[in-house]
């Protein structure tokens, strides 16, 4: 399995820009994650799905941000508009069942000038 | 609250030195509690899973301790390596329905020189 794919790998985008990351899960995992990690606040929950159905967004920091998992395979992070206080690594992390490890894919790294 | 707390924040060590990272948490009620490794620029890798009931396991390399009383943890490295330097990101789980809560501590950056 090619493990969780993320893209884009690195964004950048000017203050005020829509923004959105993308998330394939492994197949056959029923939950998925999304992550913020930055240096102060290390890694955050922000929404967590489970059989495509969001289970808990209260990390969700506020309204511009919104996540969407239209199958199994796929799932989106939209920030509108974005800020520079949005500048962070964003991962997406799913697993098949409760007491088995997240996998993670390797993130988006996000810069909001 | 629910916290995890790991130290130290930061640690070098010259390669084939042994070297252990600590995790101390405050979740109830416990489930599980994991190790991960982060390499730079890359999302983080489960390296040990442990229960309430095991107290040590090992990886390779790499053993992990845990005292469900005292609600510790440790990470032991063993003739460290080059390839060890990354961040150890200590992770407990609580509760034990799939809404599970999984609390991160800030992790613990290992740097092996040569």
């Amino acid at each position: 399995d090619a493990g969780v794919i993320q893209s884009p790998r690195h964004e950048v985008t000017e203050m005020g820009q829509e923004v959105t990351l993308r998330c394939k899960p492994i197949s056959g995992h029923n939950s998925l994650f999304w992550y913020r990690q930055t240096m102060m606040r290390g890694l955050e929950l922000l929404i967590y799905f489970n059989n495509n159905v969001p289970i808990d967004d209260s990390g969700m920091p506020e309204d511009r941000f919104s996540a969407k998992m239209p199958n199994a395979s796929f799932s989106t992070l939209k920030i509108q508009p974005s800020e520079p206080r949005d500048s962070a690594v964003y991962f997406c992390a799913s697993t098949d069942r409760d007491n088995s490890p997240l996998h993670f894919g390797n993130g988006t790294r996000l810069t909001v000038t | 609250k629910n916290q995890v707390e790991q130290s130290p924040q930061s640690l070098i060590i010259l390669e084939g030195k042994n070297c252990t990272l600590q995790c101390n948490y405050t979740v109830s009620p416990f489930s599980n509690l994991r190790w991960y490794k982060q390499d730079t620029g890359r999302g983080p890798v489960s390296l040990t899973i442990m229960t309430f009931s095991e107290n040590t396991k090992s990886n390779g390399r790499y053993t992990a301790t845990l005292d469900a009383d005292t609600k510790q943890s440790s990470l032991h490295i063993t003739a460290s390596q080059l390839s060890d330097s990354a961040s150890y990101i200590c992770v407990v789980s609580a509760g034990s329905s799939s809404a599970s809560k999984i609390i991160f501590g800030s992790g613990t950056r290992l740097s092996i020189r040569p």
